[in-house]
């Protein structure tokens, strides 16, 4: 079952602009994570928040967790054409041992030059 | 410092085979996640493996089936294949599976079932 769901599903941006995407999840978490992933290859970290953060930064990207409404966004700022991938957020659930990241469906940005 | 590896990379299969995958773990990492991911689709746990024991499932029937072993590689086994199955298998290693670390994943293996 997925945890998580992106919003928008896709985007399509020129580069320089910002990316913006959203999750949203249903039970209560100890993390959430990002990842991405190139054309159905291996999905790579992106970055980790913890539930008592609020933000996070890391290069060109910004993390958002908003715990009360069970929501995270990801902001990518000037985006390039590498940035072209797939964005997945996954949801560590508290109080589910034995039970690895969830992932929703991911968003697909496009970056054209 | 070895990143994840899986083999084969590509696989085409009759329904009713059986097939088996394997996955090498980062060096240093004892635990071992495997997730199914259809086109178009987020990945879906289908079990993890923590010094050589299931440490969790996903929704899956007992045809899907795995091991670890003491160097934490690990292989997946799907019997009884079904059209359904066809999907991209991806083997993700991680330091701990107590306190959720990154995972690692590898590159997957592309499973077409004809």
């Amino acid at each position: 079952s997925q945890q998580g769901e992106e919003d928008p599903q896709a985007l399509s941006i020129q580069e320089g602009e910002n990316a913006t995407m959203n999750c949203s999840y249903k039970t209560s978490i100890n993390n959430l994570q990002w990842y991405r992933q190139n054309s159905g290859r291996g999905l790579v970290h992106l970055i980790l928040i913890r539930s008592n953060e609020r933000e996070k930064h890391s290069g060109r990207l910004r993390v958002t967790l908003d715990t009360s409404k069970k929501s995270s966004s990801l902001l990518i700022t000037a985006s390039r054409a590498a940035d072209t991938a797939s964005y997945f957020c996954a949801t560590d659930p508290r109080n589910q041992a034995g039970t690895a990241l969830i992932f929703g469906k991911g968003t697909t940005l496009s970056v054209s030059s | 410092e070895t990143g994840v590896t899986q083999s084969p990379t590509h696989l085409i299969k009759t329904r009713g085979q059986q097939v088996t995958l394997r996955c090498s773990s980062q060096s240093g990492h004892n635990t071992v996640s495997w997730y199914q991911q259809a086109l178009g689709q987020g990945p879906q746990f289908i079990f993890q493996y923590y010094r050589e024991e299931e440490n969790g499932r996903g929704n899956f029937p007992p045809r899907f089936s795995g091991l670890q072993f003491p160097n934490y590689s690990s292989e997946l086994n799907v019997n009884a294949l079904e059209l359904d199955d066809s999907a991209l298998y991806l083997c993700a290693s991680s330091l701990d599976p107590g306190e959720q670390a990154p995972l690692h994943f590898g590159n997957g293996t592309r499973l077409t079932v004809t």
